[in-house]
């Protein structure tokens, strides 16, 4: 079945220690898009990816960054975590970027955990 | 900043009861509405896309109206079972100069009691 794929499930990172998660779609679709979902909030996005073209939300801090290397794969990293980073990561994708009759297809998330 | 709220925020339901849930959302620049279910350790997943006022969405014992007027989207869900144990994600579409603005609500988490 083609579906979004999130690798590791469950992340543990030192403070302060870079790291990287990752996504992998087999949907071919042009979108893929990064949210932060902390303890008892709303999921909240990141930044998306339009093929090549990577959109930043304004409040999104410069300690995330993030890279798609290809159609398939998106990479999320976070250069200095801090204890506030700790939370479910969530990629999904969308065929294109207006998703007004459309969805986005989620994958199951990355928890991370900054010890 | 979009306030979506989504109420309540948890709630336990028997076994075949019915039950009922809202999205709040700003009537302003209305888009559309999407509700995801997320099962525990699963992915969220859709399940309605709302785009007209007065939209009423039905899958299986699981329905959804939307009033944009008045900035609500009411889920209904029929004599509730133990898989439909899940947090029910509302997402809002605003129109934001030709690209939409995607805000979630916190969700509702829904425990059915066998």
């Amino acid at each position: 079945d083609a579906m979004v794929i999130q690798n590791p499930r469950y992340q543990v990172t030192q403070f302060g220690k870079p790291v990287t998660l990752s996504c992998s779609q087999t949907l071919n679709h042009n979108v893929m898009y990064w949210y932060q979902q902390k303890s008892s909030q709303a999921p909240k996005l990141l930044f998306h990816y339009y093929d090549k073209d990577f959109n930043n939300e304004a409040d999104t801090p410069d300690n995330f960054q993030s890279r798609r290397p290809n159609t398939s794969f998106c990479f999320l990293d976070i250069r200095s975590p801090g204890l506030g980073d700790a939370a479910m990561y969530l990629c999904a994708t969308s065929r294109r970027l207006s998703i007004r009759a459309d969805t986005q297809y989620f994958g199951p998330g990355t928890r991370l955990t900054v010890l | 900043i979009l306030n979506v709220e989504q109420s309540p925020q948890s709630l336990h339901v028997q076994e075949g009861d019915s039950t009922n849930f809202t999205c709040s959302f700003p009537s302003s620049n209305f888009y559309a509405l999407h509700w995801y279910r997320w099962e525990t350790a699963k992915s969220p997943e859709a399940l309605f896309v709302m785009t007209l006022n007065g939209d009423e969405k039905k899958k299986g014992r699981i329905s959804a109206t939307l009033n944009t007027k008045e900035g609500y989207s009411y889920l209904y869900i029929k004599g509730s079972q133990p898989e439909d144990s899940a947090t029910y994600l509302c997402a809002f579409l605003k129109n934001s100069g030709g690209y939409q603005k995607v805000t979630f609500g916190i969700g509702t988490k829904l425990q059915v009691i066998p």
